[in-house]
């Protein structure tokens, strides 16, 4: 398996644009979370669905955050209108239902930059 | 909700040394720790985790130690070597499936 996919793995954009990140989780995955990496918050989970239902959405700072799971392999993450504070790295994880603990597997993430 | 501490936030070796990095959870319905090694440009990787229900786990030179009853655990890595050299994170699940992370350790090995 090639492991979690994110795309694009850079996006610069300008401050009002919209902005799309996607993910593809690994096959066969059940879990999938949207994480945003600062240097001040360091880690933060946004959002994760679980067999594509959001579970828990209360990460997302804004309402200009918003994210679906249309089909099990497929995940976007939307901000609009984007500002420059949202500049971070997003990462997209998942993991497998099966069994009682929660390995999660990371995608090299997007690294976004609002100008 | 889960919080979670950790320190401590830079940490410098030499080479062959030892390295120990310490967390600590406020919720004691945590019953997974696992720790995530990421290296410059790329997501976390999963290194170690360790369950409720044992005390230590090793991995070759990487060892995980918890304390329910203090609710802490600790990484230690022995013999490091330059290619450790990454930024360190733990983190703790309470069963609901989402982690909640530590604020990381920047673990500098000099040769």
């Amino acid at each position: 398996d090639a492991g979690v996919i994110q795309s694009p793995r850079h996006e610069v954009t300008e401050m009002g644009q919209e902005v799309t990140l996607r993910c593809k989780p690994i096959s066969g995955h059940d879990y999938l979370f949207w994480y945003r990496q600062t240097m001040m918050r360091g880690l933060e989970l946004l959002i994760y669905f679980n067999n594509n239902v959001p579970i828990d959405d209360s990460g997302m700072p804004e309402d200009r955050f918003s994210a679906k799971m249309p089909n099990a392999s497929f995940s976007t993450l939307k901000i609009q209108p984007s500002e420059p504070r949202d500049s971070a790295v997003y990462f997209c994880a998942s993991s497998l239902q099966a069994g009682p603990y929660n390995e999660q597997f990371f995608g090299p993430g997007t690294r976004l930059t609002v100008l | 909700g889960e919080n979670v501490e950790q320190h401590p936030s830079t940490l410098s070796v030499q080479e062959g040394d030892s390295a120990v990095i310490k967390c600590t959870y406020s919720d004691s319905a945590s019953n997974y720790f696992p720790w995530y090694k990421q290296e410059l440009g790329k997501g976390p990787q999963l290194i170690i985790d360790i369950r409720s229900n044992v005390g230590e786990k090793k991995d070759q030179r990487i060892a995980v130690t918890l304390n329910k009853t203090a609710k802490h655990f600790s990484l230690h890595i022995t013999e490091t070597q330059p290619e450790d050299s990454a930024v360190y994170f733990c983190a703790a699940d309470t069963g609901r499936r989402a982690l909640t992370f530590g604020s990381g350790t920047r673990l500098q090995v000099q040769p």
